[in-house]
């Protein structure tokens, strides 16, 4: 089954705790990115990647990493969460060029107290 | 800076009803133009992807159209269900991936 997977669903962490969070597609999709979604501002991207070893900054990077190193694997690192980082994050897949369709992975619930 | 409008921002309709969901964008330089539900607590689930040369696309009860000159896109649901109900969202995707999300609609279809 074609699909984008996030862990964890749920997380609980304290300000300042370095975290990981995962994201794998079994799609051999090229493009992948990471959004949060926080109420009344929809979705906003955080970084994207278009291939292996290939990031960039999408609209909101500040606190945030990423890497690419394999083409399946996208993670978003926080390095020092802070509670404004509070959100529900999705990790998205594609491929490349702009015709096809995007997959979300279910979302992981992010709290930082 | 590409800005998505979603109307009406709620809707609340019995069974049965035929819907219009409405979207506009102020860039009209796009790749295509995704339609997504999303239920509560939950990922997004594709409905629709119209490709910038195409002027419709059909899926089940499901229709969407789109009219790149004017910014506009329009989801029409046919013979609403309450499984039916989430929020909908447009999302043009403008240099290719680049998909901007709305505040979207949310639908609420009662049995």
């Amino acid at each position: 089954e074609a699909q984008v997977t996030q862990n964890p669903r749920y997380l609980i962490t304290v300000t300042g705790k370095k975290l990981t969070v995962t994201c794998s597609q079994n799609m051999n999709h090229e493009y992948m990115s990471w959004y949060r979604q926080d109420p009344g501002l929809g979705l906003r991207q955080i970084y994207y990647s278009m291939n292996v070893e290939v990031t960039d900054k999408g609209d909101v990077p500040e606190g945030y990493k990423v890497s690419r190193k394999e083409k399946r694997n996208f993670p978003l690192i926080l390095e020092s969460p802070s509670p404004n980082q509070t959100s529900l994050y999705f990790c998205a897949s594609s491929h490349r060029g702009g015709n096809t369709e995007a997959f979300f992975g279910q979302g992981t619930r992010l709290t930082v107290v | 800076k590409q800005e998505v409008t979603q109307i009406p921002a709620a809707l609340s309709v019995p069974e049965g009803e035929n819907l219009v969901l409405n979207c506009s964008f102020t860039d009209s330089a796009i790749y295509n133009l995704q339609w997504f539900r999303q239920d509560p607590g939950k990922g997004l689930t594709s409905l629709l992807l119209i490709q910038s040369s195409q002027r419709e696309q059909t899926s089940g009860r499901l229709n969407a159209s789109l009219d790149k000159s004017s910014g506009r896109s329009t989801l029409y649901i046919a013979a609403s269900q309450p499984g039916d109900s989430a929020t909908y969202l447009c999302t043009p995707d403008e240099y290719g991936n680049k998909l901007v999300f709305g505040a979207g609609t949310i639908l609420r279809v009662k049995s």
